[in-house]
């Protein structure tokens, strides 16, 4: 069975503090592995999508990197804004649907 | 990024009576959409994929004759929650793939159901 695991669940930072958020995941042949942010009350809004090891995807203070087993999201000095929910997901070759984390709740203190 | 467009974003209704809600992909066709539903600070539960132009499939555990889903073209999809009650009060949020690359998925806005 297709599973994928986020850790930390929550993850508090100052202001400029970079990090690095982790999906770890089984599946039975990749697809694409997706990244989101949610924010409270919103739906998740598409961040990156990556399909094979080794690639890597950067937008604004985030970088998403692939191997084997998982992926990083890192976060390079963030700010109060980028506080959200960021949830990950993989989608197995030949099926539709997307196989969700728990997501890491991610508060950027000023 | 693509845009889906869900409506209405919140919802009261009376015990027993239905709702429905629609999920339109405004800018690419989506042969397939996904509903879910999310509970406070958890994750999105899958309830079911349609197909545009075939019958919807259902995840193990939810109620299809309770969750009506009907795909008519490639960019509109609707949920309609039949006889509602307090426990379906929650978070339902739609998806749409892109029918180009099958491996882009963007989201609606989400809507909040209180059944009262």
């Amino acid at each position: 069975e297709d599973q994928v695991t986020q850790s930390p669940e929550a993850l508090r930072l100052q202001e400029g503090e970079s990090s690095s958020l982790n999906c770890s995941y089984t599946v039975s042949g990749l697809r694409g592995l997706f990244w989101y942010r949610q924010d409270p009350g919103k739906g998740p809004e598409f961040l990156f999508t990556l399909y094979s090891a080794g690639e890597e995807k950067e937008k604004e203070r985030l970088k998403a990197t692939l191997t084997k087993k998982e992926s990083f999201l890192h976060i390079t000095a963030p700010k109060p804004e980028d506080s959200a929910t960021y949830l990950c997901a993989v989608q197995a070759r030949g099926a539709q649907k997307l196989v969700f984390g728990q997501g890491t709740r991610l508060t950027i203190n000023p | 990024g693509a845009v889906v467009s869900q409506h209405p974003s919140r919802v009261i209704c009376k015990s027993g009576t239905s709702v429905k809600i629609e999920c339109r992909s405004l800018d690419f066709q989506a042969t397939t959409m996904f509903w879910y539903r999310q509970f406070p600070k958890k994750s999105l539960m899958l309830m079911a994929t349609s197909n545009e132009g075939s019958k919807a499939t259902y995840e193990q555990g939810v109620e299809k004759d309770k969750f009506l889903i009907n795909h008519a073209s490639l960019t509109l999809s609707t949920l309609t929650v039949t006889s509602a009650h307090p426990e379906d009060s929650s978070f339902y949020i739609c998806s749409a793939l892109q029918t180009r690359s099958f491996t882009e998925a963007f989201f609606g806005q989400g809507t909040r159901l209180t059944v009262v």
